[in-house]
């Protein structure tokens, strides 16, 4: 089964960049989302189709997606920016969504 | 406003049954794919079914297909979740969630708020 693997944490300066990473083989080949989950609230779509940002999402959240590596990138990292986030996928083989096990930002 | 929200969620014993639903407003409900989400203490995201605007495509996760029914009703811009013997490990709070484009395979871009549900004796 399609596993996406990601760092359990990141930490950033505020002001720095953040970057988390999503691994699979070959995950360059599917469309990637991105999401930001604070504690107690729903997640909330911050990339889509590997870099696309829904409205009202800053031009601070970028994605990439090639080979077996995608990338969330976050500019400019504000305290407000600390959230777990997650990748997602769908995996045609099996019919199944797969979401990475997260990835804790904390800004120090 | 576009939004989702949930109910139906409690405490319920090892091997009982729970119906959770999810009220659409503010977009055309039967045009889009539904999802149920969930979070369990302490864990990550994990996707649970999926289910077409037309109800001719459904998808479950392997943890709960065979014990778990997703349904919706177009007219009432609603979506259900029927649980079935019910375990521990299902505790966790269940969101259900939007896919943002007209078909089936897309990113989730409206969530509701979510509804706890604790499997314990």
């Amino acid at each position: 089964s399609y596993v996406l693997t990601q760092p359990p944490s990141v930490s950033v300066a505020p002001g720095q960049t953040a970057r988390i990473t999503c691994g699979e083989n070959n995950i360059g080949s599917k469309s990637v989302h991105w999401y930001q989950q604070k504690p107690g609230q729903a997640p909330v779509l911050v990339v889509y189709d590997d870099s696309d940002r829904p409205s009202g999402i800053p031009e601070r959240f970028s994605g990439s997606n090639s080979g077996n590596t995608a990338t969330l990138t976050i500019s400019r990292v504000e305290a407000g920016d600390e959230a777990d986030y997650y990748c997602q996928v769908w995996d045609s083989s099996s019919d199944h969504w797969v979401f990475g096990g997260g990835t804790k930002l904390t800004v120090l | 406003e576009v939004q989702l929200v949930e109910s139906g969620g409690g405490l319920v014993k090892p091997g009982g049954s729970l119906r959770l639903s999810c009220a659409a407003s503010g977009f055309t409900f039967s045009g889009y794919t539904m999802n149920w989400v969930r979070l369990a203490p302490g864990k990550g995201l994990e996707w649970v079914s999926s289910i077409s605007s037309r109800l001719n495509y459904l998808y479950y996760a392997d943890s709960v297909k065979g014990r778990f029914t997703i349904s919706r009703d177009n007219a009432k811009n609603s979506l259900y979740l029927q649980m079935n013997s019910l375990r521990a490990d299902d505790t966790a709070v269940y969101y259900c969630a939007r896919v943002m484009v007209r078909g089936v395979i897309g990113a989730f871009d409206i969530w509701g708020q979510g509804t706890m549900v604790t499997v314990s004796s």
